[in-house]
């Protein structure tokens, strides 16, 4: 049963490019969350999706960042006009709905470097 | 979510027991404790959950006080391999968002 996956595993950009970071749940996980962590800094939440919907996206800055979960495909995390600031690891996690509870699954990680 | 308290490093000898202390003196009834934790560059890996009973799985045991006030996290063989970052999380078992993570416990295992 394969984990969640993250794709790339590294991404580099220059300032001013787009950043698409994409991540698939594992198989029958219809939640999905990302989350940021920034060099020597701990683990921050950013948003969490279910298909087609955007649950809470608390964790988000305001501008330049968006992310969807489609119906068919992988959740996407779009980061525009990269800036230094945002060169971090992004992980992806994913859950189940049911009895079986809410705990989530981490992918490995996009390192994201802005040059 | 409960606020937890964790020491931020801790020593252990390999092939000997891993206590993990967490205080969580604020949980409230339907809060559960769950474990995780991050080794080197990777994901972070779930490792166990409870509400008042101890709990134990193949990755480790969980014991949590009567008041419910702290936790324990054993490793009960730690190994080279266990050597990561561990957090303490509460949070409601069916609630749905995000995780906040603390700093957690820098755990070192020695040879």
């Amino acid at each position: 049963n394969a984990g969640v996956m993250q794709n790339p595993r590294h991404l580099v950009r220059r300032r001013g490019q787009e950043a698409r970071l994409r991540c698939s749940p594992m198989k029958g996980h219809s939640h999905v969350y990302w989350y940021r962590q920034l060099p020597e800094e701990g683990l921050k939440f950013m948003v969490y999706l279910q298909k087609e919907n955007i649950i809470d996206e608390s964790g988000m800055p305001k501008e330049r960042f968006s992310a969807e979960f489609p119906k068919e495909g992988p959740s996407i995390l779009r980061i525009q006009q990269v800036v230094r600031g945002d060169s971090a690891a992004y992980f992806c996690a994913s859950s189940q709905t049911g009895a079986s509870g809410y705990e989530q699954y981490f992918g490995p990680g996009t390192r994201l470097t802005v040059t | 979510d409960a606020k937890t308290t964790q020491p931020p490093s801790m020593d252990c000898a390999e092939g000997r027991a891993a206590n993990l202390p967490c205080n969580h003196s604020t949980i409230s009834g339907n809060e559960y404790v769950y474990w995780y934790r991050q080794i080197h560059s990777q994901g972070p890996q779930y490792i166990i959950h409870g509400l008042k009973n101890n709990e134990t799985n193949e990755m480790a045991s969980l014991i949590i006080t009567e008041d419910r006030k702290s936790s324990t996290l054993i490793l009960p063989h730690a190994t080279l391999r266990d050597t990561a970052v561990y957090y303490c999380i509460v949070r409601l078992r069916g609630g749905a968002d995000g995780l906040t993570f603390g700093k957690g416990t820098h755990l070192i295992i020695q040879p």
